[in-house]
């Protein structure tokens, strides 16, 4: 089975500032068609998960471009910069590059310092 | 403009089975590549991928609860449905239905619907 460790659990942070979430998997997601299926989602309070970036770097529809996803192999940052009221909540990694076993990593909270 | 909303029991007893709804629109399980995926949540806790349906009819689910679980589908209805059976205190969580692709994952999510599990 495929691991999702997420770091750090919680993230104090600043309006206006910028932080880091790591997501790390046991295996690669290096999928055999070349494509590496890691995504992120922001669940707000009270709210649904939503979709910020699929396939590690693409940002979704309507998704501002404060948001940005990189990494490969077993290591993946999302970035957020000039953090807003809006992004606080519950950030949540997913991969599906195992498929059709589709693993969530723990969640990282990002709460006003 | 894709829309799922979940639908069940709110309450039910230990041992029972969990019947849930989900209904859409905006897609159809029927073209290629679309799939309903089912995830739940623990209240306070992370999310949990359940099952996937997709539009060929295939079906998975996670190992750790693969036999207590089903997925189905009414293509012409809109809708999907998971049963979890032997349903225990564990089992209390939101389950959220979302429109599902393979290379984008879970793009659009319902609303949730809280289950209970209570004698």
């Amino acid at each position: 089975d495929v691991l999702m460790t997420q770091t750090p659990v919680s993230l104090p942070v600043s309006l206006g500032g910028q932080v880091s979430i790591s997501c790390r998997s046991s295996q690669s997601l290096v999928h055999s068609d070349g494509n590496t299926y890691l995504h992120w989602y922001l669940q707000k309070p009270g709210q649904s998960p939503q979709l910020l970036i699929y396939r590690v770097s693409n940002r979704f529809s309507g998704v501002p471009d404060r948001f940005s996803g990189s990494g490969s192999g077993t290591d993946f940052t999302l970035k957020i910069s000039r953090v807003e009221p809006e992004d606080l909540g519950v950030y949540y990694c997913l991969q599906s590059t195992h498929f059709p076993t589709w693993t969530f990593g723990g969640g990282t909270k990002l709460e006003l310092k | 403009q894709v829309t799922l909303k979940e639908s069940g029991p709110g309450i039910l007893q230990p041992s029972h089975t969990l019947s849930l709804t989900c209904s859409f629109s905006g897609f159809s399980l029927s073209t290629y590549g679309m799939g309903v995926s089912w995830i739940r949540q623990p209240s306070g806790k992370g999310l949990e991928w359940l099952a996937s349906i997709w539009w060929n009819g295939n079906t998975y689910n996670n190992p750790s609860l693969k036999s207590r679980l089903t997925v189905s589908k009414d293509t012409s209805n809109n809708q999907a449905f998971l049963k979890v059976t032997s349903v225990d205190t564990a089992d209390t969580a939101t389950y959220y239905c979302a429109h599902t692709r393979l290379k984008l994952g879970f793009d659009y999510w319902g609303q949730g619907v809280m289950v209970t599990v209570s004698s």
